[in-house]
Parts: structure tokens; C-alpha cells; sequence
């Protein structure tokens, strides 16, 4: 068991690029969420996938944000026209029934 | 709606002595209720979870928690501190089932001194 990993750890951007980050889920693991934390607060859930269909998104997702989990398997997060205000750890986690996390992804917006 | 206060955002204590981080919840159903620990520049790794079944529920590292339903509360403790115990801890809430999404609470950080 490898654990959930999350490619990149961490990422620089300038406001107004786009980003997307990589999220692989264990294995058997059929439900994979997406979080936003930032300094000093706790995890704040963004979305969630059952096998590939995305069945809830918070209204924290804007609609710069997309995610995606085209097999089943991996995930993507993408956000457009970054904004200094989306500087964050991005935390992915997955489950059959207890979430387990990813080591996050740092997103710093310049 | 679901929601998590955890009272006191720092607390330090001394190697050896008990620890205790306060967590109450709201929740109109039945919660499953977890503990996780996060390290700097680290993801959330699960200490313990309540379900159902036994209130005092026993985690990793020599962490407990006891489930009170009168008290709507989840506090977590362990006997005596560790200086590897210096870490932000985060009490989460999710409906019964648990495949729904956790509602953390703001986190506590915990400083442990010799």
C-alpha cells in the first residue's frame, strides 16, 4: 500500500497563470476528495468523487477551478487565472471509508 | 449543518504530562468523529476515529478519545506528552457512513517543552 501521493509538492506561480495538480489515490480506494487549507485554519472540502463521477462540489470551487477523475484513478485539480487570494495547500484524500491524506500540494501566487 | 469548535488554537505543555485537546461538535445525526495530526509542510494522518459501538476509542501513538453524546464532545488525550508529539491537531466531523465530506475544526497546535 503506497499511500496517496501528490505531484507537484510544491508549486511558484505568477497571478494570472493557470495550474493543475495530480492526485493518486490508493489503489482500491473508489472515493477521492479534494480540500483547500490555508494558514492556520483547518482543511475546507472543495469536491468529491465516486469512481469517476464527481458528486459534489463545494461552493468554494469557482468556476476557475475543474476537477477531473477521467478513469476512476487519478485525479486532477486545475485552476485558471490564478489569483493571490488561491495561495493554499491543496490536500487530496481517499477512501472506502476512512479518508486517508496525500502530503498536499503548497500553491504560492505571486 | 455539521460544524466543529476546538477550543484553545495553542497549548503547550511539559514532557511527561497529560495531554488534553478539546474538541465539541454540532451534528443533527448521529457524527462519525475523527482525530488527525498534521506536521509541518505534511498531510492529515489519521490518529483515531469514532463510529459506533465503544465511546472510548484508542489511536496511534498512545492517543485516546472518549465519544460523550451529552456533551456533544470528542476531546482527545494521551497520558503522558512526547517531545515528538509537537504537531497541529485536527478533529473532524462527518455524517454517519463516513463517505461523506469531514468538517474540520481550526486545529490546535500543540507545543510540548522539556
Amino acid at each position: 500500500d503506497t499511500g496517496v501521493s501528490q505531484d507537484p509538492r510544491h508549486k511558484i506561480t505568477k497571478r494570472g497563470q493557470n495550474v493543475t495538480f495530480r492526485c493518486d489515490p490508493i489503489s482500491e480506494h473508489n472515493r477521492l476528495y479534494w480540500y483547500r487549507q490555508t494558514l492556520g485554519q483547518g482543511p475546507e472540502f472543495l469536491t468529491y468523487f465516486q469512481n469517476e463521477a464527481q458528486l459534489e462540489k463545494s461552493r468554494l470551487l469557482s468556476d476557475r477551478f475543474s476537477a477531473e477523475r477521467p478513469k476512476g484513478s487519478f485525479s486532477t485539480l486545475e485552476i485558471q487565472r490564478t489569483e493571490q487570494g488561491d495561495s493554499a495547500m491543496y490536500l487530496c484524500a481517499s477512501s472506502l471509508d476512512t479518508q486517508y491524506f496525500g502530503p498536499g500540494t503548497r500553491l504560492t501566487v505571486l | 449543518a455539521q460544524s466543529v469548535t476546538q477550543l484553545g488554537s495553542h497549548v503547550s505543555v511539559s514532557e511527561g504530562a497529560l495531554v488534553l485537546l478539546r474538541c465539541n461538535y454540532s451534528s443533527s445525526v448521529p457524527p462519525y468523529l475523527f482525530w488527525y495530526v498534521q506536521y509541518p509542510n505534511q498531510g492529515l494522518q489519521l490518529l483515531l476515529k469514532y463510529t459506533t459501538g465503544a465511546t472510548l476509542v484508542k489511536g496511534i501513538n498512545g492517543f485516546e478519545a472518549e465519544f460523550k453524546k451529552s456533551e456533544t464532545s470528542f476531546h482527545l488525550t494521551k497520558p503522558s506528552a512526547h517531545m515528538s508529539d509537537a504537531a497541529e491537531y485536527f478533529c473532524a466531523v462527518t455524517l454517519s457512513g463516513g463517505y461523506n465530506k469531514l468538517i474540520f475544526g481550526a486545529g490546535t497546535r500543540l507545543a510540548v517543552h522539556p
